[in-house]
């Protein structure tokens, strides 16, 4: 049971290149989240998903997109990266009913230059 | 976007001695949760609380549940080295999916 996975770990971009950040999650878990963490901010919800197939933009969604096809997946996606997105993306998941234990995955570092 | 209060911000403590942290919010939550990150790492989920006044231990950390619902209190009893890291709550409003955080704790342990 390896929890929440995201792959790459690490990747540097140039202002205006593309990329997809992937989450993994084999806990059958229902909802799944994106958030990325700067210094002195914290943790911000960029997008969400309440199950397979449904997205919501949380607190800071603009520049990223996100898809749901498959319950176990959920992508983040920067269409044309910018330098403020240059941050720590976390993704996230927990089940549905009343434990709201969530659970994190390792990080993706995203620098773009 | 709304965030937690969480104080203190950073904490310098020698081996050994108890600590205390906590979180205020200015909305009623019906989860609080807390969570510790290492340099580098993801948030790990250390305790998660559900009732008002509800008292939760794993090891040397208690948390509990405030009865007013709008806080939450975090103990780290007979710190040790590896007690090392940023420890942030997060709490979840009434009728909402999303998890509002606070901005992290962070402790120092001198050996």
């Amino acid at each position: 049971n390896a929890g929440v996975t995201q792959t790459p770990k690490f990747r540097v971009l140039k202002t205006g290149q593309s990329m997809t950040l992937l989450c993994a999650q084999d806990m059958n878990h229902e909802y799944m989240y994106w958030y990325r963490q700067d210094p002195g901010m914290g943790l911000r919800l960029i997008h969400y998903s309440v199950g397979e197939g449904t997205t919501a933009k949380g607190e800071v969604p603009d520049g990223y997109n996100v898809s749901r096809l498959k319950k176990q997946n959920f992508l983040l996606g920067l269409e044309s990266a910018a330098p403020s997105q240059t941050s720590v993306y976390f993704c996230a998941s927990r089940p549905t009913g009343t434990r709201n234990e969530q659970y994190f995955g390792p990080g993706t570092r995203l620098t773009v230059t | 976007g709304q965030q937690l209060n969480q104080s203190p911000q950073s904490m310098f403590i020698q081996e050994g001695e108890d600590v205390s942290m906590n979180c205020t919010s200015s909305s009623i939550f019906n989860t609080w949760l807390w969570y510790k990150q290492d340099p580098g790492e993801g948030p790990v989920l250390l305790i998660a609380l559900y009732k008002a006044g509800e008292l939760t231990s794993n090891g040397r950390l208690t948390a509990q549940f405030g009865i007013t619902r709008k806080d939450s209190f975090l103990n780290i009893s007979a710190s040790i080295p590896s007690d090392v890291g940023i420890y942030f709550c997060a709490g979840i409003p009434s009728g909402t999916y999303k998890y509002i955080f606070g901005t992290g704790t962070r402790l120092k342990v001198l050996a």
